[in-house]
């Protein structure tokens, strides 16, 4: 099985950076996505990253280190459409599931 | 333009009444899946499917069915449902297994009474 655990709620201020974790214990390892979903909304995706390292898109950014099986999200120069969940996810290996989620970081950008 | 759409997005039922949410998409997919998503406990996928006529079980399939005739369509049917399946639902579908993004639906928001 697959156990992901990231932080319920985080806090910043806008124009700030903040930095969202996330840890999991999985059977298999295929891949991490980052997903961002506001409110009421389908989630969309943000990256993804196989291999460990950085993988930089704008001023988002997702880390990886399949040893410590973890990972994290940077958010940079903070918006105030930056406020919503982010889900974190792992593809496993060995089953069609494909994708199991954590329960997501709830972020909010302050003024 | 390429997307998921589902139908309908908001349902309040009763108790018992057979309902079926639809998921239909444009992109050729041959991966689709049902998730569910209740406060506190994240995404939790219902059933998946790699191709037409082929699904299988996610982590929550107790109470729901779902059938792929068609690589474009993927219904999911409530038999009898209960008020614990009250909850926001998502369809998704993706390219490939390994290392594609998966496309959401907008969500149905069923209530059952």
């Amino acid at each position: 099985g697959q156990n992901i655990d990231q932080p319920t709620e985080m806090t910043a201020t806008e124009g700030a950076i903040v930095q969202i974790n996330c840890t999991y214990q999985t059977s298999g390892f295929n891949g991490l996505f980052w997903y961002q979903q506001h409110a009421g909304e389908a989630p969309t995706f943000l990256s993804y990253n196989v291999l460990d390292g950085l993988e930089e898109k704008g001023r988002f950014s997702s880390f990886l280190s399949r040893s410590k099986g973890y990972s994290y999200l940077l958010l940079k120069e903070l918006q105030m459409k930056d406020s919503a969940s982010y889900l974190c996810a792992v593809k496993g290996t060995g089953s069609a599931r494909q994708l199991t989620f954590g329960s997501g970081t709830q972020l909010t950008v302050l003024p | 333009e390429a997307q998921v759409t589902q139908n309908p997005r908001y349902l309040i039922t009763v108790t018992g009444k057979k309902l079926t949410v639809t998921c239909s998409q444009n992109m050729n997919h041959e991966y689709m899946s049902w998730y569910r998503q209740d406060p506190g406990l994240g995404l939790r996928q219902i059933y998946y499917s790699m191709n037409v006529e082929v699904t299988d079980k996610g982590d929550v399939p107790e109470g729901y069915k779902v059938s792929r005739k068609e690589k474009r369509n993927f219904p999911l049917i409530l038999e009898s449902p209960s008020p614990n399946q009250t909850s926001l639902y998502f369809c998704a579908s993706s390219l490939r297994r390994v290392g594609y993004e998966q496309f959401f639906g907008p969500g149905t928001r069923l209530t059952v009474l």
